[in-house]
């Protein structure tokens, strides 16, 4: 069974560009969440979707970020007008019905 | 304040000795996940366990989930273990995910 995948896997920017990440979650997995994980720090949430509804956005920038999962499979994370401050992994897991997490291999950001 | 608190934060071995990492959280949890994470690596699952002592390998977890605590237990390391250790707890069935700040573990030869 193929298990998270993300992509890409690295990404820089200057300040104010824009970036999109791609998260394909294990087939059958119902829920779907971002993370964003700072240098020497543990991942938190920004966004959790259970199908293709969200659960949990109350932790995304919504002025800068958004993310969709529109068929309930797939999911895209995007950023507009990035900061240095944004500079983390992000990082995608999925979820089938509360059981354990699994995490894909996350997608560095460096913003200039 | 930090839902989970985790100790030490950094850890140095010899190669064969043992280690006992902590955590301790401050709500209740109904599921406690512990988490392996190489150097610019993805988090890969150790063990779930949300009450009690599971087993697998070299690692040993205890849950005790009145006392909000739970350890890992590490017996004789590897080189290979070296990477950061993190402990997430579910504080509702089927929700999200809240993380400590991990344990850094290095063991030399």
């Amino acid at each position: 069974e193929a298990g998270v995948t993300q992509s890409p896997r690295y990404a820089v920017l200057q300040e104010g560009q824009a970036v999109s990440f791609w998260c394909d979650p294990i087939s059958g997995h119902d829920t779907l969440y971002w993370y964003q994980q700072p240098r020497d720090q543990g991942p938190q949430l920004l966004v959790y979707f259970r199908d293709e509804a969200v659960i949990d956005n109350s932790q995304l920038p919504s002025d800068r970020f958004s993310a969709v999962r529109p068929k309930g499979t797939n999911s895209t994370l995007k950023i507009q007008s990035a900061k240095q401050g944004d500079t983390a992994t992000y990082l995608c897991a999925s979820r089938d019905r509360g059981r354990e997490q699994y995490f894909g291999p996350g997608t560095r950001l460096t913003v200039l | 304040g930090q839902q989970v608190q985790q100790s030490p934060a950094s850890l140095v071995l010899q190669e064969g000795e043992n280690a006992e990492l902590q955590c301790n959280f401050s709500s209740t949890a109904t599921q406690l996940q512990w988490f392996y994470q190489s150097p610019g690596g993805s988090l890969v699952s150790l063990l779930s366990n949300p009450s009690g002592t599971k087993h697998t390998g070299r690692l040993t977890s205890t849950t005790v989930t009145k006392e909000r605590r739970s350890s890992l237990h590490i017996s004789s390391s590897q080189t290979t273990d070296s990477g950061t250790y993190l402990c997430a707890i579910d504080r509702n069935s089927g929700t999200y995910q809240r993380f400590g700040t991990g344990t850094k573990l290095q063991v030399v030869p």
